[in-house]
Parts: structure tokens; sequence; C-alpha cells
């Protein structure tokens, strides 16, 4: 079965930037869902096929992808951002989540 | 605004049955395949079944397939889903979302509720 893999968590300074990385086999070729999840709330869409903003969403919100991974970008990283964030793909009819990452803003 | 409201959570013993459903306003729910994910406590999301806007087609993650089964009534702008022979491990927060679909098979789960919990157990 296919696999997603994210790191437990990532650290930035308030106003940085942070990058999650989600890595996957060829996840080149697939399109990449992120979402963000704040405690005790509902996930909300926060990228959608690799690099499109719901409305709604800031521009400090950006997404990238290359063969192996998909990459979650935060500008001006803000105390409001921190979250657990979930890149996602399907497998043919199968959704996949990665694992998650706990964003901290210092 | 597009809202989807989760209902029918609560506790049931190992082997029993339950039923959620979801209710859907704001939108055409005809128009929309729809989803189920969970989140069992303090770990990630769990997809667990999709189904297209006539019911005519629905997936399952492989762990729920043969004990859950999903289902709309369109009339009534709702989602099911029939949970039986639970485990302790189905434990979880079920959410509904919205599926904005692509034709290259790809679904987004555009608009969530705030989640129904289950929790099996003795």
């Amino acid at each position: 079965s296919y696999e997603l893999t994210q790191p437990l968590s990532v650290s930035v300074a308030l106003g940085q930037t942070a990058r999650i990385i989600c890595g996957g086999n060829n996840i080149g070729r697939k399109p990449v869902h992120w979402y963000q999840q704040k405690p005790g709330l509902a996930p909300v869409l926060v990228i959608f096929r690799d690099t499109n903003r719901p409305s709604g969403i800031p521009e400090r919100f950006s997404g990238s992808k290359s063969t192996n991974t998909a990459t979650l970008t935060i500008s001006s990283a803000q105390a409001g951002d921190e979250a657990d964030y979930y890149c996602q793909v399907w497998d043919s009819t199968t959704g996949v989540f990665g694992g998650g990452t706990k964003l901290a803003v210092l | 605004e597009v809202q989807v409201v989760e209902a029918g959570g609560g506790l049931v013993q190992p082997g029993g049955s339950l039923r959620l459903s979801c209710a859907a306003s704001g939108f055409t729910f005809s128009n929309y395949w729809m989803s189920w994910v969970r989140q069992a406590p303090g770990k990630g999301l769990q997809w667990v079944t999709n189904i297209k806007q006539d019911g005519s087609e629905k997936y399952y993650v492989d762990s729920v397939r043969g004990r859950f089964t999903v289902s709309r009534e369109n009339a009534k702008n709702s989602l099911y889903l029939q949970l039986e022979s639970l485990r302790a491990e189905d434990t979880a927060i079920y959410y509904c979302a919205r599926v904005l679909y692509w034709d290259d098979r790809d679904y987004v789960l555009d608009s969530w509720g705030q989640g129904t919990l289950v929790t099996v157990s003795s």
C-alpha cells in the first residue's frame, strides 16, 4: 500500500519561513493536498492539487512538489499557524494521509 | 455557507453497531461526492470511505470493508455511515467531508464537519 512520510515536528521562529516535507514514492505523479488541524477542531484544507489555495487561505501558504517529495511552505509564520499539518494523496480509489507534522512557532 | 454536521456517535460495546449521520446544507448535496474520515484519539487522520453523487460507486479502506456501509439520501441532504462488528480500534472521531472531484480520479475534501465521537468499549 502507498505510504506518505512526514516529520513528527517542525519548529520555526515567528516571522520566518516554515517548510513541511511530505515524502512518497513518485509523489510527483499524484495531486497532493494539505490540511491544517488546530487542537480540538476539524481539519481545514489549505492547499489542494499541489499549489492551489482555497479562498480564505492566506497567500503565506504555498505548495510545491518534486519527484518524491511535496512541500508545504508557510512564509512569515504567525502564532496562529501552530497546528498539525497533513499531506494527502489518492492511491487509485484509496485515500492516504501522511502521519502529520506538528508545527511550533517559537 | 457550506455546512456539514455529524451526529450519532456514542459508546458502544465491542461487536456492536452504530449509525452515523451527516446533514448537509449550503450547497447542492446531490452534485457532490462525499467522504468519511476518522481520527483515533491522539492519532492522525485516516480516510474511511467515499460515495459518488448517486451512490453508484463506493470505496472503503481495507480495515472497514465488509463491516461499514456508506449510503446517502439526496432528498434529505444526508449522508450515513453504518458501523457494524465494531472493534476497540474503531474508536475515533468520525468526520464527514464534502468532496470536489476531478477527472483524474482526484478527490479534494474541501469542507469538513466538526465530527462525532465513537467509543468502542465494554
